[in-house]
């Protein structure tokens, strides 16, 4: 199984702070990567897809960035709305496998 | 737009076993080249992809469940199930429906854009 290595766990930036989640996979997996934010008691959101593409809908603050085995993502000017536990994902090879979560407080 | 709910029983005894539904509307379960997914997530925990489904009736599963697990799927209902045998503690977990994107990729895995809210299942005697 490819391993999906998430840092920080957890974070307690400021309103206005730029965030930085980092995803570092086990194996090669290119680009196939997404992001998904999940509230308490909601289903995860799609915010970013192979990388760096931005679902529809979502906020131009969500960025991500990187290829092959190291990803990260990035919100800039942090809102309130933006609290949320982010998780990664690899869809390079099955199973497919997540992340253990970055939660963003403030 | 596709929208998906699952439905099913919320608690079990050991040794049961767990059935869930997921129905789905804006879309059909049997066209198209989509997979529909089961994903669950342990009390506070990350996300564990359990299996998914083809519309050619093609199945994968992961295989830290795969001797318990079988999806499978009700065209006529336009609905798709999972099977989850011999059930523990260690099965208790929000279970969630999600369908995958292949207009969002160009490999032969895609992401999941729709996802149902989910049916929390308890495992207890």
């Amino acid at each position: 199984d490819i391993q999906m290595t998430q840092s920080p766990s957890s974070l307690s930036p400021s309103l206005g702070d730029t965030v930085t989640i980092t995803c570092q996979a086990s194996q090669d997996i290119r680009d196939y990567l997404s992001w998904f934010q999940q509230k308490p008691g909601k289903a995860p959101k799609l915010l970013i897809y192979e990388a760096s593409f931005l679902e529809t809908g979502v906020p131009s603050r969500f960025s991500g960035r990187g290829s092959g085995t190291d990803f990260t993502l990035i919100i800039t000017s942090l809102q309130p709305e933006d609290v949320a536990t982010y998780f990664c994902q690899q869809y390079s090879d099955l199973p497919l496998t997540f992340g253990q979560g970055t939660r963003v407080e403030i | 737009q596709v929208q998906l709910q699952e439905s099913g029983p919320g608690l079990l005894k050991p040794s049961q076993t767990l059935s869930l539904t997921c129905s789905v509307s804006g879309g059909s379960v049997n066209v198209g080249d989509y997979s529909w997914n089961w994903i669950r997530q342990h009390p506070g925990k990350g996300l564990e992809w359990i299996g998914n489904l083809y519309s050619n009736g093609r199945a994968e599963y992961n295989p830290s469940l795969k001797s318990r697990v079988r999806i499978s799927e009700d065209t006529s209902k336009n609905q798709f199930s999972l099977i989850l045998t011999s059930v523990t503690a260690a099965d208790t977990a929000m279970y969630y429906c999600a369908r995958d994107a292949p207009y969002y990729g160009s490999g032969t895995l895609y992401p999941f854009d729709h996802w149902g809210p989910g049916i929390l299942v308890t495992v207890s005697s």
